[in-house]
C-alpha cells in the first residue's frame, strides 16, 4: 500500500511568489490534513478535509494560504502571495473516516523557502 | 499560547541505558496523548499513546507515563539503541463525543534523541 505522497520534496520561491503543494492521501482515506513545521518549532494544525468538505480550517494562518480538495482525493495547499515567514515544511497526513489517531499517517513533507 | 511544550531541545544518550523524554501541557481539556518518532527527510511517525484514564502504557522498548494533576507525560525508551536516534514528537488531542477524535493533534517543539554506540 503506497503512503501519503508530497509533491514537490522541496520549492525555493522568492516573496511574493506563488506556490501550489500537492498531497496524495492513501487511498480510501477520508480524512486529509495539512500540518506546517516552522523554523524547528512546533508541528501547527492548518486544516482538516472529510473528502471534499473542509472539516476544520481553523489553522490557515491567513487569506494568502488556499486548500482544496476536488473529487475528494488528491488536495493542494497554494500560498498566494507567499511571505517569508511562510517558510517551513508542510506535512500532509491522511487517514480513515473515524480511525483513532494511532492511525494518522503523514507523508514526507514539502520544505518551502520563501527568499 | 504554546499548550503542550517539550522544553528539552536536545537529549543525549548512551547506548543500552534509559532514554527519558518529557512533555508538559497546559490544556486540562486534553485526554489523548501520543508520541511521534521523525528521522530527517521523513514524516512523523506514530510510535506510542496513552489515554487520559491511564497512568501508563508499555509497548515493548517503549513506555508512555501521565501525571494528569501534573499535566507532564513522558517517553522512556529502555535499552536504548542507535537506531532510535531521531526527533521525538509529543501530541496531545480532544476526544469527541464519542470517543475518537480526528486527527487535530496539538504537537510540542520537539526533543532530538541521540543515542551514542
Amino acid at each position: 500500500e503506497a503512503g501519503v505522497t508530497q509533491f514537490p520534496s522541496h520549492s525555493v520561491i522568492e516573496k511574493g511568489q506563488t506556490v501550489t503543494l500537492r498531497c496524495d492521501p492513501i487511498s480510501g482515506h477520508d480524512n486529509l490534513y495539512w500540518y506546517r513545521r516552522v523554523m524547528g518549532k512546533e508541528i501547527k494544525f492548518l486544516l482538516h478535509f472529510v473528502k471534499e468538505s473542509k472539516q476544520d480550517e481553523s489553522g490557515m494562518p491567513n487569506n494568502r494560504f488556499l486548500a482544496e480538495r476536488t473529487g475528494g482525493t488528491y488536495s493542494t495547499l497554494k500560498v498566494q502571495p507567499a511571505e517569508l515567514e511562510d517558510s517551513g515544511v508542510y506535512f500532509c497526513a491522511s487517514s480513515h473516516r473515524r480511525a483513532l489517531n494511532e492511525k494518522l499517517f503523514f507523508g514526507s513533507g514539502t520544505q518551502l523557502s520563501v527568499l | 499560547d504554546q499548550q503542550v511544550k517539550q522544553n528539552s531541545p536536545s537529549l543525549s544518550v548512551q547506548e543500552g541505558r534509559i532514554s527519558i523524554l518529557n512533555c508538559d501541557y497546559t490544556n486540562s481539556m486534553f485526554d489523548y496523548f501520543l508520541w511521534y518518532k521523525k528521522y530527517p527527510a521523513e514524516g512523523p511517525t506514530f510510535l506510542i499513546s496513552i489515554s487520559s484514564i491511564k497512568d501508563k502504557n508499555e509497548d515493548g522498548r517503549f513506555t508512555v507515563f501521565l501525571n494528569k494533576s501534573a499535566k507532564h507525560l513522558s517517553l522512556h525508551i529502555v535499552p536504548s539503541q542507535p537506531g532510535d536516534s531521531a526527533v521525538y514528537f509529543c501530541a496531545a488531542s480532544l476526544s469527541n463525543a464519542g470517543g475518537t477524535s480526528y486527527g487535530k493533534l496539538t504537537f510540542g517543539q520537539g526533543t532530538i534523541l541521540t543515542v551514542h554506540p
